[in-house]
């Protein structure tokens, strides 16, 4: 059973930093590209970054570029998202998701979510 | 960025009644537009792929359908626990995008 489990998330000041995980398992992680999406407090989706399989390819959302890094072990079977210069904008649910990439692609598999809040 | 603009943002519906959700793109997308449900306090989970797959163990009577930029999203009777807010996705062009929502509530 494929199981993504995200932690990590907690209050932080405005200009601070959090570091997420996901810890994958049920499935080859090494074989999927990974990404983050998160969802604001009573909003909708929004896509955050993704990561390829090997790393070589990196994609950020424009409203984090520059501040959000992913990463990935895939020997731990792990993503993360090294957070910095946080702002109250950030703050959101947390979901790593599997992306289906190639020609069809989708988030088939998403973790329960942890919530980043960004308050003085 | 591909905007995705669902209608409408709400509706009310009884148990048994057949709804449709509608999710239109500011260009044409093909059919590389995707559905998903999220329940309360829940993730999202996919229902739908390339606009009319079923995702495995999806129930029959969700359906999808559209292409270019209009698309629909079908639940053709209505259990209780479709009650949720249902998301459509480009997966066209990079950034991928979702569209605002439709939150299907009890009438």
């Amino acid at each position: 059973e494929v199981q993504l489990v995200e932690s990590g998330g907690g209050l932080v000041k405005p200009g601070g930093s959090l570091r997420l995980s996901c810890a994958a398992s049920g499935f080859t992680f090494s074989n999927y590209r990974m990404n983050w999406v998160r969802q604001a407090p009573g909003k909708g989706l929004e896509w955050v970054s993704s990561i390829s399989s090997t790393s070589s390819y990196i994609s950020n959302a424009d409203s984090v570029k520059g501040r959000f890094t992913i990463s990935r072990d895939n020997a731990k079977s792990s993503l993360y998202l090294q957070m910095n210069s946080l702002r109250a904008e950030d703050t959101a649910v947390y979901y790593c998701a599997r992306l289906i990439s190639g020609s069809l692609t989708y988030f088939d598999y998403w973790g329960q979510g942890t919530l980043v809040s960004v308050s003085s | 960025d591909i905007q995705m603009t669902q209608s409408p943002p709400s509706l009310s519906a009884s148990v048994g009644d057949r709804v449709t959700i509608t999710c239109r793109a500011s260009q044409s997308i093909s059919s590389y537009l995707n559905w998903y449900q999220q329940r309360p306090g829940k993730a999202p989970k996919l229902l739908i792929y390339a606009a009319s797959n079923l995702h495995g163990g999806v129930p029959s009577r969700f359906s999808g359908s559209g292409s270019g930029t209009e698309f629909t999203l079908t639940i053709s009777s209505l259990h209780p626990e479709d009650f949720a807010t249902y998301y459509c996705q480009q997966s066209y062009s990079s950034p991928l995008t979702f569209g605002g929502g439709t939150k299907v509530e009890i009438k």
